[in-house]
């Protein structure tokens, strides 16, 4: 079945640090790519998505690359803030639902950025 | 505007009780979902429904029973209460049914279920 393996947290980073937050995935075919991002007591929300090998989401200062040769999704930001600091959560979803209506979450990483 | 939105905010109860959850979404989706979220953060889904019709029915105890009385509303009730059901518990919707290119889900804020 599909499955996502992100990094072990927690990350703790000081402000203005580079992060990287990696994600790899097991799909058959092509799934569609995403980062959650879930702040201190609230739910989760979208913070970018991929849809297509090569693609590229962006939000907020957050990149990842969808690259299916390595079959990863990496997050990455290059100067992070106090205000980062939250869990983060890889997830795919199958290209087509089939039988499969769910998106696949990894096990979140918890960001800590300290001033 | 709130889009997703869920009641009770926080819920503390005795074991063995019976509890229900609401969620209701404005967002005019055809897809909702619940998610247990453990101490450690995992989150992992326990149903969908799909204009009120179940379609992921996840391996949970059927002390826990969906229902969805319209699309905009899913609510969970839990039989019988036990020390393992505290947790988060977070109310989605989206507009397409889990595949698909997009397929964001939108949250509400939780749950947080504690079992005495």
């Amino acid at each position: 079945g599909d499955s996502v393996t992100q990094m072990e947290g927690p990350v703790t980073l000081s402000e203005e640090a580079f992060l990287t937050i990696n994600c790899t995935y097991t799909a058959t075919g092509y799934p569609s790519l995403f980062w959650y991002v879930q702040y201190p007591g609230e739910g989760l929300q979208l913070l970018l998505k991929a849809t297509k090998a090569d693609d590229k989401g962006s939000n907020k200062g957050f990149e990842a690359t969808y690259r299916k040769e390595t079959t990863s999704f990496h997050l990455e930001k290059g100067s992070v803030q106090v205000s980062d600091s939250a869990v983060y959560f890889c997830a795919l979803s199958p290209l087509s639902g089939g039988s499969n209506y769910k998106l696949t979450f990894g096990k979140g990483t918890l960001l800590t950025v300290n001033p | 505007d709130t889009a997703v939105s869920q009641t009770p905010k926080y819920l503390v109860t005795q074991m063995g009780n019976d509890k229900s959850i609401k969620c209701e979404q404005n967002l005019g989706h055809d897809t909702m979902y619940w998610y247990k979220q453990d101490s450690k953060k995992f989150l992992k889904i326990m149903f969908s429904y799909n204009n009120k019709e179940l379609i992921i029915n996840e391996t949970v105890p059927n002390r826990f029973s969906p229902k969805s009385p319209d699309k905009a509303h899913l609510n969970l009730h839990i039989n019988s209460l036990e020390l393992g059901d505290s947790a988060v518990y977070f109310c989605a919707s989206s507009q397409e049914r889990g595949g698909g290119t997009d397929n964001e889900q939108f949250f509400g804020p939780g749950t947080r279920l504690t079992v005495l």
